[in-house]
């Protein structure tokens, strides 16, 4: 049974440029959340999604948008990237109609220049 | 997380007992998790507190104190493999099941 994948682990992008991240939850899992984490901090809602609409929102502009599809996979869009977009980029899967246990991908690395 | 309080740094030395403190301002929302994460790894279930009292599982424990806003995540026998960041979350107080997390805990345990 395959956990959280995400891809791709590293990317390097500079200024303006825009992004995309990928990630499938696992096997069940209907529901997908993205954490925003910078170095030294926790992770940082972005949104979440649950047949294919975005549930919840945390604070983050318009740049970072998302996607699901039918199969439940996810995609995290930034646009217009700005230094400070450089973190890791966590996806998280749960179960339906769970509060809480989430289940974490690796994370995709990305450095802005 | 800017609701949720917990020291940046600890340290200890193995096979002694540590108590991680997380404080945060109640909102209405149930419960109180923690998670664990290995520099470089992803985050990683520890425990999930709804009511108020001690979980045990292993070597963790948790507390919760619900109108106090208190928690903590005890840790005996401290093991190497231990050191890692310790993460305080709770629910957001939206509908959906996202989670704030605290900055994080670093705990480095030594021989």
């Amino acid at each position: 049974d395959a956990g959280v994948t995400q891809s791709p682990t590293h990317l390097i992008k500079t200024r303006g440029q825009q992004v995309t991240l990928r990630c499938s939850p696992k096997s069940g899992h209907d529901t997908v959340s993205w954490y925003q984490q910078a170095l030294g901090q926790g992770p940082q809602f972005i949104f979440q999604y649950y047949e294919e609409e975005e549930r919840q929102r945390g604070n983050f502009p318009d740049r970072f948008s998302g996607h699901q599809f039918p199969n439940y996979s996810s995609e995290l869009n930034v646009n217009a990237l700005l230094l400070g977009d450089s973190a890791l980029y966590l996806c998280a899967s749960s179960l339906p109609g769970t509060t809480g246990e989430l289940f974490f991908g690796e994370g995709s690395r990305l450095t802005v220049l | 997380g800017q609701n949720i309080d917990q020291p940046t740094e600890m340290t200890a030395t193995e096979g002694a007992i540590v108590q991680i403190n997380c404080t945060y301002q109640t909102s209405g929302f149930n419960g109180l998790f923690w998670y664990q994460q290995h520099a470089g790894e992803a985050p990683t279930f520890l425990s999930y507190n709804v009511l108020d009292g001690l979980e045990e599982k292993g070597r963790f424990s948790s507390f919760l104190s619900r109108s106090k806003g208190y928690s903590y995540l005890l840790l005996k026998e401290l093991q190497m493999k231990d050191s890692a960041s310790y993460l305080c979350a709770h629910p957001s107080n939206q509908a959906g099941t996202a989670l704030i997390f605290g900055k994080g805990t670093t705990l480095s345990v030594s021989s």
